[in-house]
C-alpha cells in the first residue's frame, strides 16, 4: 500500500531561518508526491507536486521540495521562513484508485 | 479558472437533527469529487468520493451519506447527527486522472453537534 509518514508533529523555526518539514514515502513504482498547506479554519491549498525528472520541485509561496529516491524522502523547504508561513503542512501520495493518502500533518510555527 | 464552493461555512446542530452540506465546482466538467472530515487535531479522513453523477464510493461505514445529483454538485447528508459527527468537512475536486491528479479543496464547513 502507498503511504507517507511525517515524523514531526511540530516544527519551530525563527523568522528568517531556513525551514524543513519532513516527509518519507513508501510506494511501488514511480512516486507522485504532493505537499499541501492548511491555514487555520481554511481548506487545504496545493503547494507543489513531484511527478518525475528534476529532484528539486519549486512551488507556491517560495516553497520547494527535494525528492530523494535513496532515502525515500520528499522534504519541504524554504530558504527564509516568514511568520505567515505558520500553518499545518501535509504531504500526500496517490493511494490507489482515485484517492490521495495524506500524512498526519506537521504544524509549523515560525517565531519572531 | 476553476473554483469550489462549500456552504454553509459554519453550522451548529443538535444531536439527532438532519444534515445537508453542499459543494459545487465551477469551471470544469466531469470532475472527481471528494468529501473529507478533519476531526479536532489534524488528520484527514476520506469519507466519500465520486467519479460521476450518481456514482458514490464510501470509504468509511458511518452515519453519513453522499449524493451527486449533478455533474458539479456533491452533497453530504445525515438523517440523524451524532456528537461524533462534529468536525471540519472539506470538499475537494480533481480531474479525471485518478489519484495522480492534484486535488483542490474548498473552504470547508465547521460542524458542531451539541
Amino acid at each position: 500500500a502507498q503511504s507517507v509518514a511525517q515524523p514531526e508533529d511540530q516544527v519551530n523555526v525563527a523568522e528568517g531561518n531556513p525551514l524543513t518539514v519532513k516527509c518519507t514515502y513508501s510506494v511501488s513504482g514511480n512516486p507522485y508526491l504532493f505537499w499541501y498547506v492548511q491555514y487555520p479554519n481554511r481548506g487545504l491549498q496545493f503547494l507543489l507536486k513531484y511527478i518525475t525528472g528534476d529532484n528539486l520541485v519549486k512551488g507556491s509561496y517560495g516553497f520547494e521540495a527535494e525528492f530523494n529516491k535513496s532515502q525515500t524522502s520528499f522534504h519541504l523547504k524554504k530558504p527564509s521562513a516568514l511568520v505567515s508561513d505558520s500553518a499545518l503542512y501535509f504531504c500526500a501520495v496517490p493511494g490507489g484508485g482515485n484517492k490521495l493518502t495524506f500524512g498526519t500533518g506537521t504544524q509549523l510555527k515560525v517565531e519572531l | 479558472s476553476q473554483t469550489i464552493h462549500q456552504w454553509p461555512a459554519t453550522l451548529v446542530q443538535p444531536v439527532g437533527s438532519p444534515l445537508s452540506l453542499e459543494c459545487t465546482v465551477e469551471g470544469t466538467s466531469n470532475p472527481n469529487l471528494y468529501w473529507y472530515r478533519q476531526a479536532a487535531g489534524r488528520g484527514l479522513q476520506l469519507l466519500f468520493y465520486s467519479v460521476g453523477i450518481g456514482q458514490i464510493s464510501s470509504e468509511v461505514p458511518q452515519n453519513l451519506s453522499a449524493s451527486r445529483p449533478q455533474d458539479r454538485q456533491f452533497i453530504l447528508s445525515s438523517k440523524k447527527l451524532l456528537l461524533s459527527d462534529s468536525g471540519f468537512y472539506l470538499c475537494a475536486w480533481s480531474g479525471g486522472g485518478g489519484g495522480r491528479d492534484t486535488q483542490y479543496f474548498g473552504p470547508g464547513t465547521r460542524l458542531t453537534v451539541l
